[in-house]
C-alpha cells in the first residue's frame, strides 16, 4: 500500500442495501475525510476525523456513518442506500487539520438502483 | 456563508498562458489550495498560499490577495496534458477545505 487505498473501485447496489466503502492510508496522517462528488458540483464533505477515536459531521452527513478505530482506517457506511447516494466517493487524508495538502484515494464510483 | 466563485469552463491554446481566477468568502481563513483533477481521477495537490503574493512552481504559479478574497492560478507553456479541472479550495477557521465546483480547462492544439 502506498498512500490511500479505497475499495471497491466501483459498485452497483440495490436500494435499501447496506454498504461499507473502505479507506486505508499508510502515511500515519491524523486527519481523514470522506467526500462525494457529483457532476457540476464541488466536493462535498460527508464526515471527517481529526484523529483516531474522533469523528465529525460535514456538509452532507445524512444517510452515512463513519468510524475511526485506528489511524489507518476510515470506513464509510451507507445503512440503507437510496438512489440519491449515487456518486463518486473520495477518501482523503492530511498530516493535520492545519497543514492541509490533502492526499486523495482513487475514488469509489457507486450506483444505487 | 461560505462561497467559492470560479469560471465553469475556459479554453486555451497549446503553448499559451492561461489565468484561472477564484474569489472566495469563508468563515476565517487559513490558506488557499489549488488542485488539479483529470476526468475520472482524484484531485492532486498543485499549490498552497497562506501569505499574499505569488508562489511559483515550474510552469504553474498561484497568487493570493487575502484582503480581496482573491486568488489565481497561472499556467504557462500549456500542454495538452493540462486539460483538466482546476479546483480552488480555501481553508476555513476549522481547518476544513471549502471546495468550489472547479474550472474545466480545455486545451486546443
Amino acid at each position: 500500500i502506498a498512500g490511500i487505498t479505497q475499495a471497491p473501485t466501483s459498485q452497483i447496489l440495490a436500494a435499501g442495501r447496506r454498504m461499507t466503502l473502505r479507506c486505508t492510508q499508510d502515511m500515519r496522517h491524523n486527519a481523514m475525510y470522506w467526500y462525494r462528488q457529483d457532476l457540476g458540483l464541488g466536493l462535498r464533505l460527508i464526515h471527517y476525523s481529526n484523529t483516531a477515536g474522533t469523528t465529525g459531521k460535514g456538509e452532507v452527513p445524512d444517510g452515512y456513518s463513519v468510524s475511526r478505530a485506528n489511524t489507518d482506517d476510515f470506513p464509510l457506511t451507507l445503512a440503507s442506500a437510496v438512489p440519491s447516494q449515487t456518486s463518486v466517493y473520495f477518501c482523503a487524508s492530511s498530516d493535520s487539520a492545519e497543514e492541509g495538502g490533502y492526499t486523495f484515494g482513487s475514488g469509489t464510483r457507486l450506483t444505487v438502483v | 456563508g461560505q462561497n467559492i466563485d470560479q469560471p465553469t469552463e475556459m479554453t486555451a491554446t497549446e503553448g499559451a498562458i492561461v489565468q484561472i481566477n477564484c474569489t472566495y468568502q469563508t468563515s476565517g481563513f487559513n490558506g488557499l489550495f489549488w488542485y488539479q483533477q483529470h476526468a475520472g481521477e482524484a484531485p492532486t495537490f498543485l499549490s498552497y498560499n497562506v501569505l499574499d503574493g505569488l508562489e511559483e512552481k515550474g510552469r504553474f504559479s498561484s497568487f493570493l490577495s487575502r484582503s480581496k478574497g482573491y486568488s489565481y492560478l497561472l499556467l504557462k507553456e500549456l500542454q495538452m496534458k493540462d486539460s483538466a479541472s482546476y479546483l480552488c479550495a480555501p481553508m476555513d477557521s476549522n481547518y476544513q477545505l471549502i471546495w468550489g465546483a472547479g474550472t474545466k480547462l480545455i486545451i486546443k492544439p
